[in-house]
């Protein structure tokens, strides 16, 4: 059974910091994505991440994956309270013909003054 | 562009009733998912339709079923609610069934058994 552990479950940061948000998965598997999930909100894509060694950046949020690990980090450069929300990632299990992502507990992220 | 739409948005249901919940995917986006979200167990995986088929199905009781149109469009439907299937019901939609392609999220139904 496919297992996706993300850590830290709960982040408290001042603004200005950096900090990693890691996302392990116990099978094999080359594609792995990033949501955002805003209180009461749906989720919104981040990253889709298809490749070993896959990295992307959009502003303030880098992922990258190391499939070799079974390994992902979601890193936060200069914190601002709009990034304030909880972040998923999800592993999309390898089967021909299937598709359906397995979520991790989700990371819940507050940036304080 | 579209995006995913989900009706109702809100559902308030009493133990014992079904419920039927609809999606429309991205137009051109074949492949219909959805998730069951709680503060408990977090986003877990329903089902997945593509071209009318099911192809896939998460570890739920059989009392959660669903079906795809022609058009595409998706309902699932909850049998005998149970206090415990009050969540927020994600659909997702994507072009292609298992292809590494980003499943794009509805706002979701919450669903609420009283």
């Amino acid at each position: 059974e496919l297992k996706v552990e993300q850590n830290p479950l709960f982040l408290s940061m001042q603004e200005g910091k950096n900090y990693t948000i890691y996302c392990n998965y116990s099978t094999t598997s080359d594609r792995l994505y990033w949501y955002r999930q805003d209180p009461g909100k749906s989720l919104e894509s981040l990253f889709v991440l298809l490749s070993n060694g896959a990295v992307k950046q959009e502003g303030r949020l880098m992922a990258s994956l190391d499939t070799k690990a079974r390994l992902s980090t979601l890193h936060i450069t200069a914190a601002v309270h709009d990034l304030s929300a909880t972040y998923f990632c999800a592993v999309d299990i390898k089967r021909r013909s299937q598709g359906n992502l397995i979520f991790g507990k989700g990371t819940k992220l507050s940036v304080k003054p | 562009k579209a995006g995913v739409t989900q009706t109702p948005r809100y559902l308030i249901k009493t133990r014992g009733q079904q419920v039927t919940l609809s999606c429309s995917p991205i137009s051109g986006h074949r492949s219909v998912s959805w998730y069951q979200q709680t503060p408990g167990q977090g986003l877990q995986f329903l089902f997945e339709y593509f071209s009318e088929t099911q192809r896939n199905k998460g570890n739920f009781p059989g009392r959660f079923s669903g079906r795809q149109f022609s058009n595409s469009r998706s309902e699932m439907n909850v049998s005998t609610l149970e206090l415990g299937d009050s969540a927020l019901y994600l659909c997702a939609s994507s072009l292609v069934l298992g292809g590494g392609e980003t499943q794009y999220f509805g706002p979701g139904t919450r669903l609420l058994v009283l």
